[in-house]
């Protein structure tokens, strides 16, 4: 069971934004970069977020990226029928000794 | 340019040892800041972190705390591999296992293997 939660979908016309929060704690998002990414089903993930609000080339900045407090948010913009797929959250934990990389439940988008 | 592979048996019986292997080039595991993990996914479900192993293996590899009695991960530097073995398997832990490159103290995982869809049954 994830230490890091997601909604389970959202969903929203071509055009139009969707954000997908992740929820934790201060042991793990509050004090560690948070990174996302997009999972195509049948395909390996991709990030798409990284630190927080960077994004790695290549990534189109219709998807951004903010943290504050233990929450962090994916935005969306401009949404098109490509972007339907799995997103993630994703960081490290620091409440144990083994100090473990967590993943958040996952969101499916949907494209109306 | 950084590639990663997933290798293993495709099936295995419960109780078995499952041994997968991640074999990379475009790295080295010898460079300060890298390290390499194992995520995997089951049919229709989420994310799990399992373990990563980082350039310093004598002092620093992670493991997840749910699983850690079953898991160990080594590397080869020679070979360009990490290796992941898995315990006492059951057919809970059907799933497609990934590896991929992480960079230590940034914890965003840039490169992933295509994965390799592992089925535990008798």
């Amino acid at each position: 069971q994830s230490v890091l939660t997601q909604p389970p979908s959202v969903s929203a016309a071509p055009g139009q934004k969707v954000t997908i929060s992740c929820s934790g704690s201060n042991s793990n998002i509050a004090n560690h970069y948070v990174s996302w990414y997009q999972q195509v089903p049948g395909t390996a993930p991709k990030l798409l977020i990284y630190e927080n609000n960077k994004r790695p080339s290549g990534i189109p900045d219709r998807f951004s990226g903010s943290k504050s407090g233990t929450s962090a948010t994916l935005d969306i913009t401009g949404l098109q029928t490509g972007d339907e797929a799995d997103y993630y959250c994703g960081t490290w934990d620091t409440s144990l000794s083994a100090w473990p990389d967590v993943f958040g439940t996952g969101t499916r988008v949907s494209v109306l | 340019q950084i590639t990663l592979k997933e290798s293993g048996p495709t099936l295995v019986k419960p109780t078995q040892t499952l041994t997968l292997t991640c074999t990379f080039s475009g790295f080295s595991l010898t460079t300060p800041g890298v390290g390499v993990g194992w995520i995997r996914q089951p049919p229709g479900k989420a994310l799990e972190w399992l373990a990563l192993i980082y350039w310093d293996a004598d002092k620093r590899y992670n493991y997840s705390p749910s699983l850690m009695s079953r898991l160990t991960i080594t590397k080869d530097t020679s070979k360009n591999q990490v290796v992941l073995t898995m315990t006492n398997m059951d057919p809970v832990d059907t799933a497609t296992y990934y590896c991929a490159h992480r960079r230590s103290g940034y914890g965003d995982y840039a490169y992933w293997g295509q994965g390799t869809l592992v089925t535990v049954s008798s």
